[in-house]
């Protein structure tokens, strides 16, 4: 079964440092999502993707946030200069139509970011 | 802002019995509600979702529920197994390819 997967499973970074977090979505999807969950809360929208731009965008997602999809595959989100508050489970998920159009989102297994 | 809420944090339930969990929203403008389920150390996976035409959408043991007027809609799990034992949030979306806006998670104990 086709399925969004996430690479780092964990990343330990120090304060201030850049760290990139990859994703491949399901290969015949269209909408690319990003989200995260800092330790016992909710999981929280960041950033949405579509057509090769960012189509939704959350308070969160500030100038210290970036996605790309530097190829067909692959799509990834860089955290410039990171914080201790940037510390969260960051789920990278993919849907075919959209949410709102019956089409659910596919979430990977998460990117663990701890900032020391 | 708390768009969509999940009063309680948790739910204990006996094997065999029904779990029901309730979510609410404040956004009139959202129209698609999704329940996902969340082990620890995944992602969370899609359960049900019903779309604000309805009120009602069943599959297997889960259904949920929609009361557009409440702003309020409930998942019904029956009979409860101790593998539904997970994290289960709530969601929801005001049109086609924007964010799902999740509810804190309810976490569900079923005890054999």
């Amino acid at each position: 079964e086709p399925e969004v997967t996430q690479t780092p499973s964990h990343q330990v970074t120090q304060m201030g440092q850049e760290v990139i977090l990859r994703c491949v979505p399901i290969s015949n999807h269209l909408y690319f999502y990003w989200y995260r969950q800092i330790l016992g809360q909710k999981v929280e929208f960041l950033v949405s993707f579509y057509n090769n731009e960012i189509s939704e965008k959350s308070e969160i997602f500030d100038d210290q946030f970036s996605v790309e999809r530097p190829d067909g595959s692959n799509f990834t989100l860089k955290i410039r200069s990171t914080k201790l508050e940037d510390s969260a489970m960051y789920f990278c998920a993919s849907s075919p139509r959209g949410v709102g159009n019956t089409g659910e989102l596919f979430f990977g297994e998460g990117s663990r970011l701890t900032v020391l | 802002d708390q768009q969509v809420k999940q009063n309680s944090p948790s739910l204990s339930v006996q094997e065999g019995r029904i779990s029901i969990l309730n979510c609410d929203y404040t956004n009139s403008m959202f129209d698609y509600f999704l329940w996902y389920k969340k082990y620890p150390a995944e992602g969370p996976t899609f359960l049900i979702s019903i779309s604000s035409i309805k009120d009602k959408n069943e599959d297997g043991r889960f259904t949920v529920f929609l009361n557009k007027s409440a702003k309020h809609l409930s998942l019904h799990i029956v009979p409860s197994q101790p593998g539904d034992s997970a994290v289960y949030f709530c969601a929801a979306s005001g049109q086609a390819g924007t964010a799902l806006i999740f509810g804190k998670g309810t976490t569900l104990s079923v005890s054999s």
